[in-house]
């Protein structure tokens, strides 16, 4: 099956730095999308971004199919961002998620 | 807009006994897609329900079961509970028979003891 690996696994910042997340998969995908994991668990939309670039307020993503990889941005980071992200990947009918990276920003 | 919802929230099993989890899906979407997310892990997919047929499986045994409602709510069904089924369930519902734009719940946690 598809392969969806996610870097860093874990990022630790100062409240206002930026950051990168990286998701690379192994095939062509047909949707993807990124999701932020509160402490409860509940996954929370951030984009539905198969290709090209989206932005919502400090947030943007860009996903070069043709290269298999997607980037989220954060920018201005603050304590609320803090979590897990995840990308998730549509290939052969199946949703793939990656490990997730774990954002911890701190005060 | 009424979102996904699960229920129960939480639940406790015993090893061997059967449960039942729920999902009711967005307004508007015809689709539901049930993972199972173990501590530190991320998301495995079970299965997508569209139309009330099952529509993609992923490496789950057959113990694993689903329905879907015509009212596009739908169950997840788990025989035999093993330990290592202690997890949090998590429904996702979307358009069309795809998983784009997926819309989750909050998730069931189950623990197994």
């Amino acid at each position: 099956g598809i392969q969806v690996e996610q870097s860093p696994p874990d990022l630790i910042l100062q409240e206002g730095a930026n950051s990168t997340l990286r998701c690379n998969f192994s095939d062509s995908v047909n949707n993807l999308q990124w999701f932020h994991q509160n402490p409860w668990g509940q996954l929370i939309n951030l984009f539905y971004i198969p290709s090209g670039t989206k932005q919502n307020g400090r947030l943007s993503a860009t996903t070069v199919a043709t290269e298999r990889y997607s980037l989220l941005y954060i920018s201005s980071s603050q304590t609320t961002d803090s979590g897990v992200y995840f990308c998730a990947v549509g290939h052969a009918g199946k949703s793939t998620f990656g490990d997730g990276t774990t954002l911890t920003v701190k005060p | 807009e009424t979102g996904v919802t699960q229920s129960p929230t939480h639940l406790i099993k015993t090893r061997g006994q059967q449960v039942t989890l729920r999902c009711s899906s967005q307004s508007g979407h015809n689709t539901v897609s049930w993972y199972q997310q173990a501590l530190g892990q991320g998301p495995q997919f079970i299965f997508q329900y569209y139309r009330e047929e099952e529509n993609g499986r992923g490496n789950f045994p057959p113990r694993f079961s689903g329905l879907q409602f015509p009212n596009y709510s739908s169950e997840l069904n788990v025989n035999a509970l093993e330990l290592d089924d202690s997890a949090l369930y998590l429904c996702a519902s979307s358009r069309s028979g795809t998983t784009e734009t997926q819309y989750f719940g909050p998730g069931t946690r189950l623990l197994v003891l």
